[in-house]
C-alpha cells in the first residue's frame, strides 16, 4: 500500500470555526489531491497539487483552500466551516497520469 | 454536470456468476479510465485501468471493456465472490493535462455478491 496518512481521522466542529486537515505521504509522489465523498455524489475533487506550492482548483473548491509547502504534506483548510461541508474527505497521491492512491479518509462533522 | 455516469446505484449477483458494472462518459477528451473499489470506512483502492488505445484489459477475474464510439466502459468480474461486495467507482481523465491529472469520478455502484 502507498504510504499515505490523513489526520485527524474524525473531527466534530462547530459552524464558523476554521478546520485544517492534513495529508502526509512517504512516497515522494509529485501529485496530491483532496476529494470529498457524499451520498449521491460519489467522489468530487476539491483541490489538487502538481508540485510544491503549485495548486489548482477542482470541481467543488468554494469554501476551501490548500497549501503545499513541502512534497510530503498537503493541507486542506476550511476557513469557516459550514454544515454543507460535513463529509468524508479523502486525500490521494500519484506519481504519473495513471493510478491515484487514496488515504483512509477523514470524517468531518460540522454542527 | 456529471461527466462520468454510473446509472446503476446497486447490483446484486450470486456467487460464482458474472458481475457487470457499467459506466458512461461525456467528455471526448477523456482517454484514460480506471475502476476503483471501496469498502466501508476505507479509502478507494485502485482495481484496473484502460487507455483509449485499447478496447480490453484483463487482470485475473477483472476485465474492463472500452467502447470509445459509445463512450461506454464496463467492468466484468468473473466469477464473483462475496469479498467483491463493495462500492465500485468508475473514473476518467485526459492524459494530456499539463498540470494535475485530476480524475472525474462517477457516483458509484454498490455491488452485493450473495452466497
Amino acid at each position: 500500500d502507498a504510504g499515505i496518512t490523513q489526520s485527524p481521522r474524525h473531527k466534530v466542529t462547530e459552524t464558523g470555526t476554521p478546520v485544517t486537515l492534513r495529508c502526509h505521504q512517504t512516497e515522494n509522489h509529485r501529485y496530491m489531491y483532496w476529494y470529498r465523498q457524499d451520498p449521491g455524489h460519489g467522489l468530487r475533487l476539491i483541490h489538487y497539487s502538481y508540485g510544491v506550492k503549485d495548486t489548482d482548483k477542482g470541481e467543488v473548491s468554494d469554501g476551501y483552500s490548500v497549501s503545499r509547502s513541502k512534497t510530503e504534506d498537503f493541507l486542506l483548510t476550511l476557513e469557516s466551516a459550514t454544515s454543507s461541508q460535513t463529509s468524508v474527505y479523502f486525500c490521494a497521491i500519484s506519481s504519473n497520469i495513471y493510478e491515484q492512491y487514496f488515504g483512509p479518509g477523514t470524517r468531518l462533522t460540522v454542527t | 454536470d456529471q461527466q462520468v455516469k454510473q446509472n446503476s446505484p446497486s447490483l446484486s449477483v450470486q456467487e460464482g456468476r458474472i458481475s457487470i458494472l457499467n459506466c458512461d462518459y461525456t467528455n471526448s477528451m477523456f482517454d484514460y479510465f480506471l475502476w476503483y473499489k471501496k469498502y466501508p470506512a476505507e479509502g478507494p483502492t485502485f482495481l484496473i485501468s484502460i487507455s483509449s488505445i485499447k478496447d480490453k484489459n484483463e487482470d485475473g477475474r477483472f476485465t474492463v471493456f472500452l467502447n470509445k464510439s459509445a463512450k461506454h466502459l464496463s467492468l466484468h468480474i468473473v466469477p464473483s465472490q462475496p469479498g467483491d461486495s463493495a462500492v465500485y467507482f468508475c473514473a476518467a481523465g485526459p492524459s494530456n493535462s499539463n498540470s494535475g491529472y485530476a480524475l472525474n469520478f462517477g457516483k458509484g455502484t454498490s455491488l452485493l455478491v450473495t452466497p
